[in-house]
């Protein structure tokens, strides 16, 4: 039960696009469409960006989209603002009925 | 609207046990499954546990596997965590979550501390 692997941290300038990437395996990641990613800001509750690999929540902005391929499902911030700050992590289902999460990425707008 | 409230938590020294609560309200709990996920001061989120909508199944990560259990009532609307041999590396704010993970309570903080 290995976490995901993504990267530590990405930045961009205001405008710019992102992509923040999450690593697992066949048995998670790779084998089924339940990967989904959250936002959290030092000191708040993490919120729901994409389910479902690409499904967004009603409510939250068009310029994040969620995408798969592999074992690696990707979320990408496109025209960033600096209310992006924050850190993302993945979560994904796995064949033994359990969920693991990513490592997290810090995520800087410069 | 939807609420998830935790409590329960607490400092407890090592070895103890601790019973965390999340009552829910603004939809019907008994359809959903519900999680506990926990992070640990300045760490990542890691997930626990997850119950079916009807308590019949659940599974936990291996780090808590045989040490704590989920259950739920739904009668109450109230998912709970029981925390047995509680080690230093379970000092975490606690939260519960629904099944998307789309609603979140505020968490409940557990000290594990001599």
């Amino acid at each position: 039960q290995s976490a995901l692997t993504q990267p530590a941290s990405v930045s961009g300038s205001p405008g710019q696009s992102i992509t923040i990437s999450c690593t697992g395996t066949s048995s998670d990641v790779g084998g089924y469409k339940y990967v989904s990613w959250l936002q959290q800001h030092p000191g708040k509750v993490p919120k729901l960006m994409i389910y479902e690999v690409s499904n967004r929540p009603s409510g939250v902005s068009n310029r994040f989209s969620g995408s798969k391929s592999g074992n690696t499902a990707s979320l990408t911030i496109s025209g960033l603002q600096a209310e992006d700050e924050a850190d993302y992590y993945c979560i994904s289902y796995t064949s033994s009925g359990t969920r693991v999460f990513g490592g997290g990425t810090k995520v800087t707008v410069l | 609207q939807v609420q998830l409230v935790e409590s329960g938590g607490g400092v407890v020294q090592p070895g103890r046990s601790l019973r965390l609560s999340c009552a829910a309200s603004g939809f019907t709990f008994s359809t959903y499954l519900m999680h506990w996920v926990r992070q640990a001061p300045g760490k990542g989120l890691e997930w626990v546990a997850v119950i079916s909508s009807d308590g019949s199944n659940s599974y936990y990560a291996d780090s808590v596997r045989g040490r704590f259990t989920v259950s739920r009532d739904n009668s109450k609307n109230t998912v709970y965590l029981q925390m047995n041999s509680l080690t230093s590396e379970d000092t975490a704010v606690y939260h519960c979550a629904r099944q998307e993970a789309d609603y979140w309570g505020q968490g409940t903080l557990v000290t594990v501390s001599s």
